[in-house]
């Protein structure tokens, strides 16, 4: 079965700190690996998009990484803020020949970061 | 442009009431997918459609329907509503490939 575990279940950090979020998955057959921020009442936003060949990706002071061979990838916030408080969601796309392919979701680490 | 639109924002339906949720796009994507959020759990995919006419089934179809009659517009229906469907609903977007997808705003729907 499909799936994508992320951990920790929640988080909270004081602003400045870093923080690496954690997600394992077991999927196939695999194209990418997205992480999504998704703010209180809003839809998710994508940060990061890995593909099979890509060990590391950086958005501002996000740095998602990616280790194809364990099946795992991390998300490491640097210097927090504030505005970083937020649910982030891992994301493995399945879309594979002909066309079809299906985005099967983490349950997402609520991240809060304190002053 | 203005992304993916959903409306509306919040909603309250008693037991039994249908209601359709409204999504668009203004990116011509071909691919268009509703989703449900609920506590604890990831999005979990209930309809989608990979062009204008054709529309399957996702992880959590039941008591839904949808259809694709443009390129733009992707309702989904609620036949019957049941306290189990409140949740929160997203609509996405993407190209084919599944490369950067968009996601609506979300509908919060309660069913008392």
């Amino acid at each position: 079965k499909n799936q994508v575990e992320q951990s920790p279940q929640s988080l909270i950090i004081l602003e400045g700190k870093n923080c690496t979020l954690q997600c394992n998955y077991t999927v196939s057959p695999f194209s990418n690996l997205r992480w999504y921020k998704q703010d209180t009442g809003r839809g998710p936003v994508s940060l990061t998009i890995m593909t099979f060949s890509e060990n590391t990706k950086s958005n501002g002071r996000y740095t998602a990484t990616l280790d194809a061979d364990t099946k795992q990838s991390s998300l490491h916030i640097t210097a927090s803020q504030l505005s970083d408080s937020a649910s982030y969601i891992c994301v493995v796309s399945t879309y594979g020949s002909g066309n079809t392919g299906k985005l099967i979701f983490g349950q997402g680490t609520t991240l809060q970061v304190k002053p | 442009n203005a992304g993916v639109t959903q409306t509306p924002k919040f909603q309250v339906l008693k037991t039994g009431q249908s209601m359709t949720l409204q999504c668009a796009q203004d990116m011509n994507h071909e691919y268009m997918s509703w989703y449900r959020q609920d506590p604890g759990m990831g999005l979990r995919l209930i309809h989608y459609s990979v062009g204008a006419g054709i529309t399957d089934q996702g992880e959590v179809p039941n008591g839904y329907n949808v259809s694709r009659s443009t390129t733009e517009d992707f309702p989904l229906r609620l036949l019957s509503a049941a306290p189990s469907q409140t949740s929160v609903y997203f609509c996405a977007s993407s190209y084919k490939g599944l490369v950067k997808t968009f996601f609506g705003q979300g509908t919060r729907l309660t069913v008392v």
